[in-house]
């Protein structure tokens, strides 16, 4: 079982605001980051350190967290979205990395 | 531009011993601002940390598989490999090699387009 946990299926209308939320303890003490990943890709990573997007991923993504949530965010979803995202973490241990079970995001 | 590509046999029997490899090019995995990890991700699952290598050899690897699991780093040849021992039907899945970042909070910021690997008698 994951120590990180995820919504398994989330819906948006084209143009709308949706938040994937991931919970977990290990996430009062680091950082989460989220990736995505679409049929047949590799993951690709999306936002890391919290709220930070690496070159070429559009400004519509972006990343907040509070306890033991992290959150991203896509702000005018865009049909091209329509993939799976995943977060990830350190554990509890801190020397061990785990990934969340994933959602799977559908764009209306 | 930095490209992993994994490499490996494709289809392993069951008890016996996983090889794959990991060729980066673009940068040098002895630089030693990196760390290098290996992921899978069964079919129509999720995700799963391996493990992950320095060039010095400092290795960390996920708990459940630790007792399988070796990982070493050739930087004569700019690569890294993983050996996961007594493979079971439950070992199947692509395995993907990732650059790993540690500025700050640690993530994975470059993926292998991932192998498939099945474990098949």
């Amino acid at each position: 079982s994951s120590e990180l946990t995820q919504d398994p299926i989330v819906s948006v209308a084209l143009g709308q605001t949706v938040k994937i939320t991931c919970q977990g303890d290990s996430l009062r003490d680091y950082y989460a980051s989220w990736y995505q990943q679409k049929p047949g890709l590799a993951p690709l990573l999306v936002i890391y350190a919290k709220n930070n997007r690496p070159s070429g991923i559009p400004g519509r993504f972006s990343g907040s967290g509070s306890g033991n949530t992290a959150s991203l965010t896509i702000t005018g979803a865009q049909a091209e979205d329509e993939a799976d995202y995943f977060c990830n973490s350190r554990d509890t241990s801190g020397f061990h990395w785990v990934f969340g079970g994933g959602t799977r995001l559908t764009v209306l | 531009q930095v490209q992993l590509q994994e490499s490996g046999p494709g289809l392993v029997k069951p008890s016996q011993t996983l090889s794959l490899t990991c060729t980066v090019s673009g940068v040098s995995i002895s630089s030693g601002d990196y760390y290098w990890s290996w992921i899978r991700q069964p079919p129509g699952k999720g995700l799963e940390w391996i493990g992950y290598i320095h060039y010095s050899g400092s290795t960390y690897y996920n708990p459940s598989l630790k007792s399988r699991v070796t990982t070493s780093v050739d930087t004569s040849k700019n690569q890294f490999s993983l050996k996961l021992s007594s493979v079971t039907a439950a070992d199947t899945a692509v395995y993907y090699c990732a650059r790993t970042t540690p500025h700050g909070s640690w993530y994975f910021d470059l993926w292998g387009r991932g192998t498939l690997l099945t474990v098949s008698s």
